[in-house]
């Protein structure tokens, strides 16, 4: 099955400044890979995706690239605020048949920005 | 826009006790998944349903049983209840043509004492 490995797993910045979380997973079959934000006490958030036949997608204040030969992708949040303070997950999907595609998270980034 | 909407929120049980979860997709969505979530945790998937069929099985205890109805809502049946099945179980829906997007639920908190 899919392997999904996250870092860090905290993450303390000023705000203003940039965060960068990276990923890594192991089936090359994967071809969707979304970031999530979950607050306390909340369901995961979907915030950017990208697919495997781009390199690079950008929203606003963040972006993801994905490098598909070394099987990894990243999330990077620019000008960060406070309200970008929560943990963020990675995930890769993999087709698994009949409609569905399961997710495999990676571990999780408790990102802190402090003011 | 409408949401993923999971019942109950919080439910506390005893141990060997049985507890149903219910989850309703976003409007459209045919494509179900629960998944669990340890404290601190990441969310591991359970199972799915498309179209009212069991389509992926994962870590899912065989005390755990879960099906979707015909208008799509799905619930999950949790039987002989232990104190390790204490986590938040998330439902998330998704549309077949744009299958890979999941939208999450808020969670139900299950607490077994």
């Amino acid at each position: 099955g899919e392997n999904v490995e996250q870092h860090p797993s905290t993450l303390s910045v000023q705000e203003g400044d940039s965060a960068v979380i990276k990923c890594t997973y192991s089936d090359s079959a994967s071809n969707y890979f979304p970031w999530y934000k979950q607050e306390l006490g909340k369901g995961p958030q979907l915030i950017i995706d990208i697919r495997s036949n781009v390199g690079e997608k950008k929203d606003q204040r963040i972006a993801v690239t994905l490098n598909k030969t070394a099987k990894h992708f990243s999330l990077h949040i620019t000008e960060t605020q406070p309200e970008d303070s929560a943990v963020y997950f990675c995930a890769a999907t993999l087709y698994s048949g009949a409609g569905s595609y399961q997710l495999t998270f990676g571990k999780g980034t408790k990102l802190s920005v402090i003011p | 826009a409408a949401g993923v909407i999971q019942s109950p929120r919080h439910l506390i049980k005893e141990k060997r006790e049985t507890a149903t979860l219910k989850c309703y997709p976003i409007p459209r969505h045919d494509t179900v998944y629960w998944y669990q979530q340890g404290p601190g945790q990441d969310p591991q998937f359970l199972i799915s349903f498309y179209e009212k069929m069991q389509s992926d099985k994962g870590s899912i205890p065989d005390r755990f049983s879960a099906q979707q109805f015909s208008d799509y809502h799905s619930e999950l049946n949790m039987s002989s209840l232990e104190l390790g099945d204490s986590a938040l179980y998330f439902c998330a829906s998704s549309f077949r043509d744009r299958g890979l997007e999941q939208y999450f639920g808020p969670g139900t908190r299950l607490t077994v004492t």
